[in-house]
């Protein structure tokens, strides 16, 4: 069956470093991979979109890789500050839909 | 928060009761979606709705019933539901683009279900 991981042990990091997280997946041949952000008592909220043909995306201080090869995502999040702390969610689509496949999420935490 | 919402945002339920919750969306979206999300689980994707498809996953039990009256409200009716079925229930909706899926999802804020 499909199986994502993401880091199960909370990050912890200082402000102005820059955040890894990482998303494996196993059983899978998907898309896309999506990354999402939640915030407690919220629901996730969209950051960013890879498809299973691209190699690197960015968005201001976001970048993720997507290496089908070694069926992993790598989501970094550059400059890092408190506000970024968070738990974040990767997902996983097939081609032609928006049934997606979640991992547990991983949370983040940035310290002065 | 006003793009979906969801009400109760809190249901505390027996088991031998019956409710419904009640997903909006005022994004102009043509699909929407039943999320369950368990402490230390993975968001579940419980059904979809949409002017393509409507999906049923399996392994959720006939004791969750959706309906969809039309493009902008989705519902999830409960009867006699189990105290292992307590969690945050997410809807979400998104726009079909057509493009090959990845469509963005807008998840409202969620119902705290809790089943005594």
């Amino acid at each position: 069956s499909q199986k994502i991981e993401q880091n199960s042990e909370a990050l912890n990091i200082q402000e102005g470093k820059t955040a890894t997280l990482t998303c494996n997946y196993t059983n899978y041949s998907p898309a896309y991979l999506q990354w999402y952000r939640q915030d407690p008592g919220r629901g996730p909220v969209f950051l960013l979109l890879i498809r299973e043909n691209e190699k690197e995306k960015r968005k201001e201080r976001l970048k993720v890789t997507f290496d089908t090869t070694l069926k992993q995502s790598l989501f970094h999040i550059t400059a890092s500050q408190p506000a970024d702390s968070a738990t974040y969610l990767c997902a996983l689509g097939p081609g032609g839909g928006n049934k997606l496949t979640f991992g547990t999420g991983t949370q983040l935490k940035v310290e002065l | 928060e006003t793009g979906v919402t969801q009400t109760p945002r809190h249901l505390v339920m027996g088991m031998t009761n019956k409710k419904s919750l009640k997903c909006e969306q005022h994004l102009g979206h043509n699909a929407m979606y039943w999320y369950k999300q368990s402490a230390k689980k993975p968001l579940e994707l419980m059904f979809v709705y949409s002017l393509e498809e409507r999906f049923e996953n399996n392994s959720v039990p006939s004791r969750f019933s959706p309906e969809c009256p039309n493009s902008s409200h989705l519902f999830l009716h409960l009867h006699t539901l189990q105290p292992e079925d307590s969690a945050l229930y997410l809807c979400a909706s998104s726009r079909l683009s057509g493009t090959g899926g990845g469509d963005t999802q807008y998840f409202g804020p969620g119902t705290r279900l809790t089943v005594l």
